[in-house]
């Protein structure tokens, strides 16, 4: 059963337009959200972070939203960048568990 | 400064053998972390230690997969008597402290069996 879905295994982006990426989880006892990136051949790199306990969190061109309800979070990269293609996994991690329960990906391609 | 290393970054080895695959966390990070990623897929956890101890080993598939941090620093994951099942990508991470928060990952070690 997995906890945590990336429903879109892919995604392609005009460079300079958003990019949304989409994430569902089922784990209510999630309470803080987290996306990674992923070059080939790399480890994943943090991008950004949500408690759960917020519904938006910013860093520069990077703005995720949670909707705790509907039990739903996304990704927006705002403009989007060549530099930006790459896998990103959306992970969460609740309630005293240490450890991080990963989406299966979307790959993003931002397109010059 | 340094991040997370992993060695070897590749690992062929036949079925049936025993492998060792080394992990040297971030300085002064008490949190380490194994994931396996099989292809097509999200990171999967195996196990948590905090210090020397093994906190949280319950995503270890089995008693053929072990893993040891004895200083509280490097960690090795051990596998005994190799599947081609196991063949995956083997990462590793570290954060300042355990709990809720970000996770620093390794490039990983790429293993293979024949």
């Amino acid at each position: 059963d997995q906890q945590v879905k990336q429903n879109s295994p892919s995604l392609s982006v005009q460079e300079g337009r958003i990019s949304i990426l989409n994430c569902d989880y089922t784990n209510s006892m999630f309470d803080y959200f987290l996306w990674y990136k992923k070059y080939p051949a790399e480890g994943p790199t943090f991008l950004i972070s949500i408690s759960s306990i917020k519904d938006k969190n910013e860093d520069g061109r990077f703005t995720v939203f949670l909707n705790k309800s509907a039990k739903h979070l996304s990704l927006h990269i705002v403009p989007s960048q060549p530099g930006d293609s790459a896998v990103y996994f959306c992970a969460g991690n609740g309630a005293g568990s240490y450890q991080l329960t990963f989406g299966k990906g979307t790959k993003l391609s931002v397109i010059p | 400064g340094a991040g997370v290393s992993q060695t070897p970054s590749n690992k062929v080895t036949e079925k049936g053998k025993y492998v060792e695959l080394r992990c040297d966390p971030i300085s002064g990070h008490t949190a380490l972390y194994w994931y396996r990623q099989s292809l097509g897929q999200g990171p999967e956890f195996l196990i948590y230690f905090q210090g020397t101890g093994a906190a949280d080993d319950s995503g270890l598939p089995n008693d053929r997969f072990f893993a040891v941090r004895p200083e509280g620093s490097v960690s090795t994951l051990k596998i005994q008597r190799t599947e081609r099942g196991d063949s995956a990508v083997y990462l590793c991470a570290s954060s300042l402290l355990g709990g809720a928060g970000e996770q620093y990952f390794g490039p990983g070690t790429r293993l293979t069996v024949t």
